[in-house]
């Protein structure tokens, strides 16, 4: 592995189930990020991890649940998904939570229907 | 409230100079990035901008005033490779970024 991945890289899914989005990376780097990308929207921080044991809420927390029980691993859960958390994911890193540049997993598109 | 507003959508003609705006307003201000997204991919990191001034880096350059919450980037001898969106994004108080929806740059030739 080198950087983000991600998985899936895409995803149908009926309203209603639980789905977790999985990220993994390799630069053991401390903080990790989820976002979302809507059509004509910046990306939104769903969640934040600024290190292994410690999350964070970020702009759109509602519907979404993380962990961060190591380093590298960094799932994002929709525990009951609804039709309005279309989207596509993306999940970052970054050495640290300061003047770091974020690098970028390949996102996930998910469709809820 | 937090806010960066940058144009929707610029054209311009492969070989010429685009200089792509962004304004922002956030709680707190470390610094302002630039990223580059091609249609379909994940953003990758441009420029980072602390301080006022412009930073050079090949065809790319990146200007920051902070005193009137404004930013540029600026790309010159444009490729048709340069086609894509580019995201201003605004480090807050709590080091969070703050995205623009982005400017989707045509290259025509």
């Amino acid at each position: 592995i080198a950087g983000i991945t991600q998985a899936p890289t895409s995803q149908i899914l009926a309203a209603g189930r639980r789905m977790t989005l999985r990220c993994t990376q390799d630069m053991r780097h401390n903080a990790m990020y989820w976002y979302r990308q809507d059509l004509g929207l910046g990306l939104r921080l769903i969640h934040y991890s600024n290190t292994a044991g410690t999350t964070g809420k970020g702009e759109v927390p509602d519907g979404y649940s993380v962990s961060r029980a190591n380093t590298d691993d960094f799932p994002l859960t929709l525990a009951s998904a609804v039709p309005s958390q279309t989207s596509v994911y993306f999940c970052a890193s970054s050495e640290g939570n300061s003047y770091n540049e974020q690098f970028f997993g390949p996102g996930t598109r998910l469709t809820v229907l | 409230g937090q806010n960066i507003d940058q144009p929707t959508e610029m054209t311009a003609t492969e070989g010429a100079i685009v200089q792509i705006n962004c304004t922002y307003q956030t709680s707190g201000f470390n610094g302002l990035f630039w990223y580059q997204q091609h249609a379909g991919e994940a953003p990758t990191f441009l420029s980072y901008n602390v301080l006022d001034g412009l930073e050079e880096k090949g065809r790319f350059s990146s200007f920051l005033s902070r005193s009137k919450g404004y930013s540029y980037l600026l790309l010159k001898e444009l490729q048709m490779k340069d086609s894509a969106s580019y995201l201003c994004a605004s480090s807050d108080s709590n080091y969070q970024l703050i995205w623009g929806a982005g400017t989707k740059l045509i290259i025509k030739p």
